[in-house]
């Protein structure tokens, strides 16, 4: 069973399209993050979630957007994509009150061309 | 403003012997420090972590050594495996309502056989 699974696991889209990576996770956490893995190989955190409170890199544009519909769900919008968005996203989840790890998802690797 | 440093990108070992990968923080509040496995096309996987509260932590072939005085961790493998070859991301959190994780930039490690 897929701890932290992500779809699609790769996205082709042209520039200005809008599209959504979906994930989930299966380990009853409650905090489920987006993480972008640019270039250079930085991972580096978009968004936080859990049922308290959204906590936003102030980098991220307002382009993207996470959606959770529920706990085990934090789906990443992304409007007017643009060249610079081409990167690998990785979905992850913790635990809120405990020094544990994060599990990631496989990651997606969108392309906007 | 990197927060956590990896100044080594790349690593090679031979086989049997030990793989030592450094890793720098500048943000005292961290206060839990991971290190993560990533395989190409895969999402990153736990491997070791240690508290603040500690200096070393074991786990089979894999020791992480604290140095908070020195903002400086290490990670050692051995004896050093094919099969370890990855990238091995350093990252750090910061107890409190986001467990968000910083992450380095990373260290291809390649075992030698």
């Amino acid at each position: 069973d897929t701890a932290v699974s992500q779809t699609p696991k790769y996205l082709v889209t042209q520039m200005g399209n809008d599209k959504s990576i979906k994930c989930e996770q299966n380990l009853g956490h409650d905090t489920m993050y987006w993480y972008k893995q640019d270039s250079k190989k930085f991972l580096k955190i978009m968004f936080s979630y859990n049922n308290k409170e959204l906590i936003i890199n102030e980098t991220v544009p307002n382009r993207f957007s996470p959606k959770s519909p529920d706990k085990a769900h934090l789906n990443l919008h992304i409007n007017s994509l643009e060249l610079g968005d081409s990167a690998v996203y990785f979905c992850a989840s913790s635990h809120h009150d405990r020094n544990t790890e994060a599990f990631f998802g496989q990651g997606t690797r969108l392309t906007v061309v | 403003d990197q927060q956590v440093k990896q100044n080594s990108p790349s690593l090679s070992v031979q086989e049997g012997r030990i793989s030592i990968l450094n890793c720098d923080y500048t943000n005292s509040m961290f206060d839990y420090f991971l290190w993560y496995k990533k395989y190409p096309a895969e999402g990153p996987t736990f491997l070791i972590s240690i508290s603040s509260i500690k200096d070393k932590n074991e786990d089979g072939r894999f020791t992480v050594f604290l140095n908070k005085s020195a903002k400086h961790l290490s990670l050692h493998i051995v004896p050093s495996q094919p099969g370890d070859s990855a990238v091995y991301f350093c990252a750090a959190g910061e107890s409190g309502s986001a467990r968000q994780l910083t992450f380095g930039s990373g260290t291809q490690l390649t075992v030698l056989p």
